[in-house]
């Protein structure tokens, strides 16, 4: 089975901006979590869809927004771009119960300026 | 509140010698617990989890984890070190329902050879 699927994996914009970023997850998967790595705070979880609805939210303000589609594609969308949001944007999938690993794609690297 | 910790940030050790990475949780209850690895510019690759049953777990690339509920521990280890195995490595958990994984800050293991 192909692997989980980031696009793009590079990405850079300005101030202000928004930007979506996209997620294939392994066929059959259901569930598409969405993470947030930063050399200041780590790795922060950012939202779980299962089945096209939101099952679990992080610490993160309402610029941050996803949503799945019924293939189970998901996509993330960041409103009015920070340079504090620079970072790189990690999609998991799942089959869907937290007894299966979660299989992490290559992310998507962004910058902010 | 519910966390992870990894108290050692840097690791090294010389190639072949025997490695454990430290992990603690703080959980109500027994979380499901994994540990990951990054290297650099890649995503996540699970090299084990823990769920309930034996404490002692195998994982890929010659890795295993005990459990100890006593000193809520989930340490990695290795008995010899090789040089690919310089990485980021993560130790993370789950627990209620979904797919939110807490991450440890992280360890970075270098090997010199």
């Amino acid at each position: 089975k192909a692997g989980v699927t980031q696009t793009p994996r590079y990405l850079i914009k300005t101030r202000g901006q928004q930007v979506t970023l996209s997620c294939s997850p392994i066929s059959g998967h259901r569930s598409v979590s969405w993470y947030q790595q930063t050399p200041g705070q780590g790795l922060q979880f950012l939202f779980e869809y299962f089945s096209e609805t939101q099952r679990n939210k992080g610490n993160f303000p309402g610029r941050f927004s996803g949503r799945q589609f019924s293939n189970s594609r998901s996509e993330m969308n960041v409103s009015t771009l920070e340079l504090g949001d620079s970072a790189l944007y990690l999609c998991a999938s799942s089959p869907g119960q937290p007894d299966y690993e979660q299989y992490f794609g290559p992310g998507t690297r962004l910058t902010v300026t | 509140a519910q966390s992870v910790t990894q108290p050692d940030i840097h690791i090294t050790v010389s190639e072949g010698a025997s490695l454990e990475l430290r992990c603690n949780y703080s959980y109500g209850a027994t979380p499901y617990l994994f540990w990951y690895v990054q290297s650099p510019g890649q995503g996540l690759q699970l090299l084990l989890k823990y769920f309930s049953g034996d404490t002692l777990v195998q994982g890929i690339k010659g890795f295993e984890a005990e459990f100890k509920r006593s000193q809520s521990s989930f340490n990695l280890r290795k008995p010899s070190v090789h040089w690919s195995d310089a990485a980021e490595y993560f130790c993370a958990a789950i627990t209620g329902g979904g797919n939110k994984l807490t991450f440890g800050t992280g360890t970075q293991l270098k090997v010199e050879l």
